[in-house]
C-alpha cells in the first residue's frame, strides 16, 4: 500500500469556481503534513503546512483529519495562475518526506 | 542567494555507464536529499543527509551512492546506469518544514 495516495485528475474548472481535493495515507504516526504546488516542467515549492486544527492562507484552507488519515486543499475563488499540479507530502518517519503522485488542476476562462 | 543549484539540467546514458549528478545549497542548510519523479509515481526519496559526514538510505536507495563531505554539497553517483534509472532527479535542502528544491536534471539511459 502506497504510504500517499490522491486522485490524479485532471480536475477542469473554470475560474472563480472552488475546488478541493484530497489525500490519504497510510501510516497513522504521522506528524507532519504539507501541501505542495508543481507547476509543469518545475520543481515543487511549498503551498502550505496543514496544522491539526486547519489552517488558512487567503484562498487556500487546508484541513487534517486524523481519525479517517486523510488531508484536505480548497481553494476559493481559483485563478487561472493556480493551474499546477498539487502535492500531498506526509512526514511519518524523522527525516523522511512521501509525496503523493499529484493532483492535476486546470482552471479555465 | 543561489538557492538550491542541480548540474547537468539534461543528460543522456549509456547503460552501464556512470554518471554523478551535483547539488549545491548556499542557504546554510544541515539537511538535504535526493527524490527521484517518475509519471504517475511522485518524488520518492533516493537518499537523505543530516548533515556533513552523514547519509542514510530513503524508499529507493539501491543503484545509488552518496556523501556529504560539506554542508554545501550533495552529490548522487549512478554507478552503472540502468534505463529503469530514466527519470527526473530533484535535490532538496530543509530549512524547519520547508524543503527548497532545486530545478531537476532529467536523465535519460539508453
Amino acid at each position: 500500500r502506497k504510504e500517499v495516495e490522491q486522485d490524479p485528475g485532471p480536475f477542469n474548472v473554470p475560474e472563480g469556481a472552488t475546488v478541493a481535493f484530497n489525500c490519504t495515507y497510510s501510516n497513522s504516526a504521522s506528524q507532519s503534513f504539507f501541501w505542495y504546488r508543481q507547476d509543469c516542467r518545475k520543481e515543487p515549492k511549498l503551498l502550505m503546512s496543514v496544522y491539526s486544527s486547519g489552517n488558512e492562507d487567503g484562498r487556500f484552507t487546508a484541513q487534517l483529519n486524523r481519525a479517517s488519515q486523510y488531508i484536505s486543499l480548497l481553494i476559493r475563488d481559483s485563478k487561472l495562475s493556480d493551474s499546477a499540479t498539487y502535492l500531498c507530502v506526509v512526514n511519518p518517519h524523522f527525516n523522511k518526506f512521501y509525496f503523493g503522485s499529484g493532483t492535476k488542476l486546470n482552471v479555465k476562462p | 542567494n543561489a538557492g538550491v543549484t542541480q548540474t547537468p539540467k539534461f543528460q543522456v546514458l549509456k547503460t552501464g555507464q556512470s554518471m554523478t549528478l551535483q547539488c549545491a545549497q548556499d542557504m546554510n542548510h544541515e539537511y538535504m536529499s535526493w527524490y527521484r519523479q517518475d509519471p504517475g509515481m511522485g518524488l520518492r526519496l533516493i537518499h537523505y543527509s543530516v548533515g556533513a559526514g552523514i547519509t542514510d538510505q530513503g524508499e529507493v536507495p539501491n543503484g545509488y551512492n552518496v556523501s556529504r563531505s560539506t554542508t554545501e554539497d550533495f552529490p548522487l553517483r549512478l554507478l552503472s546506469a540502468a534505463p529503469s534509472q530514466t527519470s527526473v532527479y530533484f535535490c532538496a535542502s530543509r530549512y524547519q518544514e520547508t524543503q527548497y528544491f532545486g530545478p531537476g536534471t532529467r536523465l535519460l539511459v539508453l
